[in-house]
């Protein structure tokens, strides 16, 4: 069983700039869930995405957006870079079923540096 | 989602358990509590969670009490590379909100 995987594993980018992370989910699941690590802090989630719907949203402007694919797997588009954006981002995956119980693993994530 | 507490930091010896405790007072009867860690610049990794009963795997014990207010992760027998931060997680069963709400979390340091 292959976990979730993610590219690249970093990228630097400058200021204005935009830029797409991938993430591949882990077999057998169908949501894509995206959180932001600064530095010194704990992951924040950005938003979700269940059978190519965006399933929730946190905190982040319209200038995070995302996709998911039929085959579950997703991007994460940031547009117009600000500094602030330097972060890991990490994807996780679950398989979406009912009850709380679908643990989200997580991919290593993607460390973006803006200049 | 209800509101996490842990410590900040925590030492222990290698070979020996270790106890991570977690305050969650607010926590609601249909709220899991899930347990995570993350070692450096890694992606967080599960460890166990539960509801009212303890759990056990591989990994780790969770004792939860009774009236689930608070509980305890118990790594048995600590190791070098299970130095890390460790969340303590309260998660909604809404469906349409599944995010994980991360806090602080605890340092946990293994010393040789």
């Amino acid at each position: 069983e292959t976990g979730v995987t993610q590219s690249p594993t970093h990228l630097i980018k400058t200021r204005g700039q935009q830029v797409t992370l991938r993430c591949s989910s882990q077999s057998g699941h169908n949501t894509v869930s995206w959180y932001q690590q600064a530095l010194g802090q704990g992951p924040q989630f950005i938003f979700q995405y269940y059978r190519e719907e965006e399933n929730g949203r946190g905190n982040f402007p319209p200038r995070f957006s995302g996709l998911q694919f039929p085959n579950y797997s997703s991007e994460l588009n940031v547009n117009a870079l600000e500094l602030d954006d330097s972060a890991l981002y990490l994807c996780a995956s679950s398989s979406g079923t009912s009850g709380g119980g679908d643990t989200q693993y997580f991919g290593p994530g993607t460390r973006l540096t803006v200049l | 989602d209800a509101k996490t507490t842990q410590p900040t930091s925590m030492d222990c010896a290698e070979g020996r358990a270790a106890n991570l405790p977690c305050n969650h007072s607010t926590i609601s009867g249909n709220e899991y509590v899930y347990w995570y860690r993350q070692i450096h610049s890694q992606g967080p990794q599960y460890i166990i969670h539960g509801l009212k009963n303890n759990e056990t795997n591989e990994m780790a014990s969770l004792i939860i009490t009774e009236d689930r207010k608070s509980s305890t992760l118990i790594l048995p027998h600590a190791t070098l590379r299970d130095t890390a931060v460790y969340y303590c997680i309260v998660r909604t069963r809404d469906t349409g909100r599944r995010a994980l709400t991360f806090g602080s979390g605890t340092r946990l340091q293994v010393q040789p």
